[in-house]
């Protein structure tokens, strides 16, 4: 148990509906990061936030946004869903700013979009 | 091309053998990590290294920088280590982003 906990596991929508994902990370943790795995694509990296501000975006598309609230939880929404965003979404967390420090993934949600 | 290979892609060991995976990449980096995907889909965080080499029980990893490639060894191998290993790079310059590489699937068979 890396104590990252993600919700749902799971997660069964329609195309252009919109979703959230939420994100908890370890207990002192700052920095909060958010990845995407498709089978085409493979890992990519999305946003990352320390301790509430956004301090990088990858990949992300437009229609994708993410927030770090004051508890240091986090939250991914995605919305106008399409069949392509169907992926594994990973959190992960890490005490320090800078993507060199190990990072404690979650469990992932599993998104598909029919 | 991407910035971050890894092979083999695929591999498939018996019990007690000696593994290699190897990761190679194009850009300046400030640190490189391994990662274990265990079949469920759950990622562990295996090493970060920035150079050298580093240990914990049977794995072995090392970096050698100047030629932007790295080494996971798994020496004993067994059937619990069946898995994706993953190598993911942070390039300099980019304190918060990674760049995966695609992974190499490992069975170790009894």
């Amino acid at each position: 148990d890396s104590g990252v906990t993600q919700t749902p596991k799971h997660l069964i929508t329609a195309t252009g509906q919109r979703v959230t994902l939420r994100c908890s990370p370890r207990s002192g943790d700052l920095s909060v990061y958010w990845y995407q795995q498709s089978l085409d694509q493979g890992l990519q990296f999305l946003i990352h936030y320390y301790n509430g501000e956004e301090r990088a975006k990858g990949n992300i598309l437009e229609r994708f946004s993410a927030q770090q609230f004051p508890d240091l939880h986090s939250e991914l929404n995605l919305s106008s869903l399409e069949l392509g965003d169907s992926a594994l979404y990973f959190c992960a967390s890490s005490r320090g700013l800078a993507a060199y420090n190990e990072q404690f993934f979650g469990p992932g949600t599993r998104l598909t979009v029919l | 091309k991407n910035e971050v290979e890894q092979s083999p892609q695929n591999l498939t060991a018996q019990e007690g053998e000696f593994i290699t995976i190897n990761c190679s990449y194009s850009v300046g980096i400030s640190a490189l990590h391994w990662l274990q995907q265990h079949p469920g889909g759950g990622i562990v965080s295996l090493f970060m290294l920035s150079s050298g080499k580093k240990k914990h029980g049977r794995l072995i990893a090392t970096i050698n920088i100047q030629e932007k490639h790295s080494s996971l060894h798994i020496t004993a191998s067994h059937p619990r280590d069946s898995a994706v290993y993953i190598c993911a790079v942070c390039p300099t310059g980019t304190a918060s982003k990674l760049t995966f590489g695609t992974g190499t699937r490992l069975q170790v068979t009894l």
